[in-house]
């Protein structure tokens, strides 16, 4: 089936960095999505991405959906503690009913 | 809107029990689904559902049955438990198959001994 690959797996910042990361596949998705699940919940959507090429903030969050339209990316700026968890890329291909979900990156912000 | 509700939040099995995991939403989704994550791990879909009376096999679906009687309820049922079971199980619905995303409940810890 689909995969989808996260990289970094995970990452270790000090509370201020900026963050990056990203989501790769072998197939063509028609949407991207991202979520965060913070420790002991469900994962919590985070920003949606529909189109080549597209860039979607939410606060601290962007996101871009790649121009070949096989990766997205995520980037955290100003990171603050709460940003503690784990953060899921999902992609859609057109005549799916359900989400493909990545590996995920663990995100840990020290003080 | 309570969103994705699961009961129970934690559960310890013996080893051959039984147990249904219950998943209800009040969000009027057609689209459910079930899936479990090992410690450290992603998420794996078990199984789903387009509608009320339609299921469908994820990619780990051994060891596990689903009814989707309403469109409100979708109910994991483990047969004859094993401590590979063991696992933080999420449902999660959604309106459209995911093109706005799903809506997770927040989980179900089961621990199989």
């Amino acid at each position: 089936g689909q995969q989808l690959n996260q990289s970094p797996q995970s990452m270790f910042i000090q509370e201020g960095e900026d963050v990056s990361m990203n989501c790769t596949s072998s197939s063509i998705f028609n949407t991207w999505l991202w979520y965060k699940q913070d420790p002991g919940e469900g994962p919590v959507l985070l920003i949606a991405l529909y189109k080549a090429g597209e860039l979607t903030s939410n606060g601290r969050l962007t996101a871009q959906f790649g121009i070949t339209r096989k990766d997205s990316f995520l980037n955290i700026s100003a990171s603050i503690p709460s940003d503690v968890g784990i953060y899921f890329c999902a992609g859609l291909t057109g005549t799916a009913s359900k989400l493909t979900f990545g590996t995920g990156t663990r995100l840990q912000v020290t003080l | 809107n309570a969103g994705v509700t699961q009961t129970p939040k934690f559960r310890i099995l013996k080893i051959g029990q039984s147990m249904t995991l219950q998943c209800t939403q009040d969000m009027n989704h057609n689209y459910m689904y079930w899936y479990r994550q090992d410690p450290g791990m992603g998420l794996k879909l078990i199984y789903y559902s387009v509608g009320a009376g339609i299921t469908d096999k994820g990619e780990v679906p051994n060891g596990y049955n689903v009814s989707r009687s309403t469109t409100e309820d979708f109910p994991l049922r483990l047969e004859l438990a094993a401590p590979s079971q063991t696992s933080v199980y999420f449902c999660a619905s959604s309106y459209s198959g995911g093109t706005h995303g799903y809506t997770f409940g927040s989980g179900t810890r089961l621990t199989v001994v």
